[in-house]
């Protein structure tokens, strides 16, 4: 079964440090992608990063990046020097392989930057 | 510039009466498109998705039907609305990169059935 699965209900962490969000999947398919959002309170879901099951380096957009270790079925999102505005909730995802591109979500992390 | 509009933002509907949430894209042709439902504290789920004009694929079944009637178009529509129908509505479509799919949110609708 195509699966996500995030252990994390709650983090914290202070302003400036890094923090990993964990997330692991579950698929057979030799093809997907993997993807975080982050849900403010607002609702929107922001898309931040995006990691190709054949892609040989790790994910990097700005602050974020992805930690993807194939073997482990792992695609851990790491955020360095946290503000306060990273507080939100985080999904990760999964695109199965196809062509309709549907996303499998997890039920998210909660993440709380403390001052 | 591409950009995903739904509305109406927020929606108060008795239990039993009709739905219908809108979603237009603009910037692009041919989307695929999709209806995601987020139940308060939970994750998203997938309701419907649509690659072409009248092309709907359901996910779960349920009270919900969609409908794309113009390319840049989706609609999610319910006859008769249950208390379970509550929740946040995500519009979103898919955006190809090069090697890279994405896809985008709208700014969601959030119903609540009283």
């Amino acid at each position: 079964a195509q699966k996500i699965t995030q252990t994390q209900p709650g983090m914290f962490v202070q302003e400036k440090e890094a923090v990993t969000l964990d997330c692991t999947y579950d698929t057979s398919d030799p093809s997907y992608g993997l993807f975080w959002y982050k849900q403010p309170s607002s609702g929107e879901m922001i898309f931040l990063i995006y990691q190709g099951s054949y892609d040989q380096q790790n994910a990097t957009e700005g602050r974020y990046s992805l930690n993807f270790q194939k073997a482990r079925k792992s695609a851990n999102l790491v955020i360095s020097a946290s503000q306060l505005g990273d507080s939100a909730m985080y999904f990760c995802a999964m695109s199965p392989g196809g062509a309709t591109n549907k996303l499998i979500f997890g039920t998210g992390t909660l993440l709380a930057v403390q001052p | 510039s591409q950009t995903i509009h739904q509305w109406p933002a927020t929606l108060v509907q008795p239990v039993g009466s009709p739905l219908s949430l809108e979603c237009t894209v603009e910037g692009t042709s041919n989307p695929n498109l999709y209806w995601y439902r987020q139940a308060a504290g939970r994750g998203l789920q997938l309701l419907f998705y649509s690659v072409g004009i009248g092309q709907i694929s359901s996910e779960v079944p349920q009270n919900l039907s969609a409908s794309r009637p113009q390319d840049r178009q989706f609609i999610l529509s319910s006859k008769k609305l249950l208390l379970s129908d509550s929740g946040f509505y995500l519009c979103a479509w898919n955006i190809e990169s090069g090697s890279t799919n994405t896809q985008y949110f709208g700014p969601g609708t959030r119903l609540t059935v009283l």
